[in-house]
Parts: C-alpha cells; sequence; structure tokens
C-alpha cells in the first residue's frame, strides 16, 4: 500500500516556467487536496477536490490549476511560475464522505520542494 | 472564516517530562474536527491526535492527550514522558463538516516548534 505519493520531490524552475506537480493514491479517497507550507505561515489550502470531475479553491488558488479526471490523481500545475511560488508543496488525501459523521483523516504525500528563480 | 492560532512559535521539554502544547480556533459552527499533526525533519505530516466536537471525552493516543475545552474553542495537547522522537513541529488543525457536503478543507495554525533535551 503505497498511500499518497508525489513527484518530484525537488525541483528547480526558473520564472515563467511551467511545470506539474504529480499526485496519487491508491486507497480509493475520494477526497484529494494540495497544501503549500511556507516558514511562519503553516499549511495553506490550495486547491481539493471531492470527487472525479469536481474541484474547488482553497486559500491561495492564484497561479495553480488542477484537474481530477480520475480518483487516483490529482496533479497541481503551475502555469508561469513566480519566486512567490517557492514553497513546499503537500498532497493529502482522505475519506470524507458527503453527509458521513465520523472522524475524517487525512494522509500526506511526503512533499515537494520547490524553488523558483 | 474559521481561524487557528497557536500562541507558541516554539516549546523546549527536558526527556520523560510532560509538555502541553496551546491551540485556539474561531469557528460559528457547532460540527468540526480538531487535529493534532506533528511534522519531523523527514517533512512527512503524521496525525497526532483527533477530537471530534461532539464528543465531551478528550481523546488520548499513548502518551499524548488532548485538553478539548468547546466554550472556550481551546484545543491543547499534553505529552507525557517526552522522548527525543517526539522532537518536530506541531500542527494544530480545524476541519469544518457541515451540511453543505463539499466544505472538508483542513484549516492549520502556523506550528509550534518542539524542541527535546537529553
Amino acid at each position: 500500500n503505497a498511500g499518497v505519493t508525489q513527484t518530484p520531490k525537488f525541483q528547480v524552475l526558473k520564472t515563467g516556467q511551467s511545470m506539474t506537480l504529480q499526485c496519487a493514491q491508491d486507497m480509493n479517497h475520494e477526497y484529494m487536496s494540495w497544501y503549500r507550507q511556507d516558514p511562519g505561515m503553516g499549511l495553506r489550502l490550495i486547491h481539493y477536490s471531492v470527487g472525479a470531475g469536481i474541484t474547488d479553491q482553497g486559500e491561495v488558488p492564484n497561479g495553480y490549476n488542477v484537474s481530477r479526471s480520475t480518483t487516483e490523481d490529482f496533479p497541481l500545475r503551475l502555469l508561469s511560475a513566480a519566486p512567490s511560488q517557492t514553497s513546499v508543496y503537500f498532497c493529502a488525501s482522505g475519506l470524507f464522505g458527503l453527509g458521513v459523521r465520523g472522524a475524517n483523516v487525512l494522509t500526506f504525500g511526503a512533499g515537494s520542494r520547490l524553488t523558483v528563480l | 472564516a474559521q481561524t487557528v492560532t497557536q500562541s507558541q512559535p516554539e516549546m523546549s521539554v527536558q526527556e520523560a517530562e510532560t509538555v502541553t502544547l496551546s491551540c485556539t480556533y474561531d469557528t460559528s459552527e457547532s460540527d468540526y474536527y480538531l487535529f493534532w499533526y506533528k511534522q519531523p525533519p523527514s517533512r512527512q505530516m503524521i496525525l497526532v491526535i483527533r477530537q471530534e466536537a461532539y464528543k465531551q471525552q478528550n481523546a488520548t493516543e499513548n502518551r499524548f492527550s488532548v485538553n478539548f475545552q468547546k466554550a472556550a474553542k481551546s484545543f491543547s495537547l499534553k505529552i507525557s514522558d517526552s522522548q527525543l522522537g517526539d522532537a518536530a513541529m506541531y500542527f494544530c488543525a480545524y476541519q469544518t463538516q457541515n451540511s453543505g457536503g463539499s466544505n472538508y478543507k483542513l484549516t492549520f495554525g502556523k506550528g509550534t516548534l518542539l524542541t527535546v533535551n537529553p
């Protein structure tokens, strides 16, 4: 059971370049999300999805695109990288049944460190 | 919007002693979940403990326990018999679960860096 797999673990980009951070989970989780972690800021939600074909914006969505064509994959796209997007990115997934009352827990990937020069 | 505040940027504790990390949150909702996550130097986010707001009983997981005060909107984490491996950044997090269905967002505090001294 691989859990949540993020690739790449490290990436250096130049301003204006584009790239995709990949996230895959093998736990059949409906909910998937992307966070960025910056020093002194905690983790902030970028985008999330509650199922295939459904995505929504989080707290800091500008400059990022997502899509959810399958339950397993939730890639994060940077169309034109900026130095302000230098950060550590985490993908997280969980079982979040609509209307289900229970303790829902996110499983996190190992993180991807992105540097934009 | 919900907010989560961790007022202690850094804490330290002697090995084998007890430490309490503070967390307060602001919400107008009655149904939600609270979490403590641990992030060691490996960067991996690890769930420490979770609390359902509708449960009055405080959650415990081995050496980790919480003091959940719903009226005061306080959710502190107590680590007993601290071990060197407990050294990490600890994040408090709030998750709404309202009837809207798609609002399963996790709001994190800024974290408390815990140092364990031998």
